[in-house]
């Protein structure tokens, strides 16, 4: 199937380990994003790259690394664990377009304690 | 820098009637374009309709149609039929070419349908 895929769907690890959530997309998209989804539900952007290029960097704690090998991965490495970094973590791809609409993978829920 | 506001956190509709749900946002843009997503339960993202900011015509897919008055910044959702599946969470969403192309949403309306 065509799709966004990220892996792990849950993930519980304790408050200073480092951890890594992967995606892939098979759509041709040359966009992907990531996204945090608090527990009040608001989905903020963290990062965006367009053909492995970083384009978009939010206020994001640099324990955050995002690693795009090709245009259709992007991985997400989380360093040093904090209570706060609990979340639910959405992988997104689109075509550079404005037109064209984000199609995002299920989310990762990431629980620290 | 571009908002997306949902003034409304929860709303409720009988199964079989008709709901709106509101979304403004504020752009310098002149350009731009507007999603509505649902999120189930399931916790997927779904896009349920786009509009075209140039288009005057406002997108329908099948039960979903959308009010956008385009002067006023507005935006909103109209679900006709209400179907017990149409519950969840539903965010508005816009995007223009500036700003990275990010989609940047509103804070979602939790939509309830009562049998």
């Amino acid at each position: 199937d065509t799709a966004v895929s990220q892996t792990p769907k849950y993930l519980v690890t304790q408050m200073g380990n480092d951890k890594s959530i992967k995606c892939e997309q098979n759509l041709g998209h040359d966009t992907m994003y990531w996204y945090k989804q608090d527990s009040k539900k608001f989905l903020k952007i963290m990062f965006s790259y367009n053909n492995k290029e970083l384009i978009i960097n939010e206020t994001v704690p640099n324990r955050f690394s995002p690693k795009s090998p090709d245009k259709a991965h992007l991985n997400l490495h989380i360093n040093s664990l904090e209570l706060g970094d609990s979340a639910v973590y959405f992988c997104a791809s689109s075509l550079t377009q404005a037109n064209s609409p984000l199609h995002f993978g299920n989310g990762t829920r990431l629980t620290v304690t | 820098a571009q908002t997306v506001t949902q003034s409304q956190p929860e709303m409720s509709v009988q199964e079989a009637e008709t709901v709106t749900l509101s979304c403004t946002y504020d752009t310098s843009e002149s350009d731009y374009y507007l999603f509505w997503y649902k999120q189930p339960p399931s916790r997927q993202m779904i896009l349920v309709i786009r509009q075209e900011a140039y288009k005057q015509q406002n997108a329908t897919e099948n039960r979903f149609s959308v009010n956008f008055q385009k002067a006023a910044k507005s935006f909103s959702l109209k679900i006709s039929d209400s179907q017990l599946g149409d519950a969840a969470m539903y965010f508005c969403a816009y995007r223009a070419e500036t700003s990275g192309s990010r989609l940047t949403f509103g804070e979602g309306t939790q939509l309830t349908v009562n049998p």
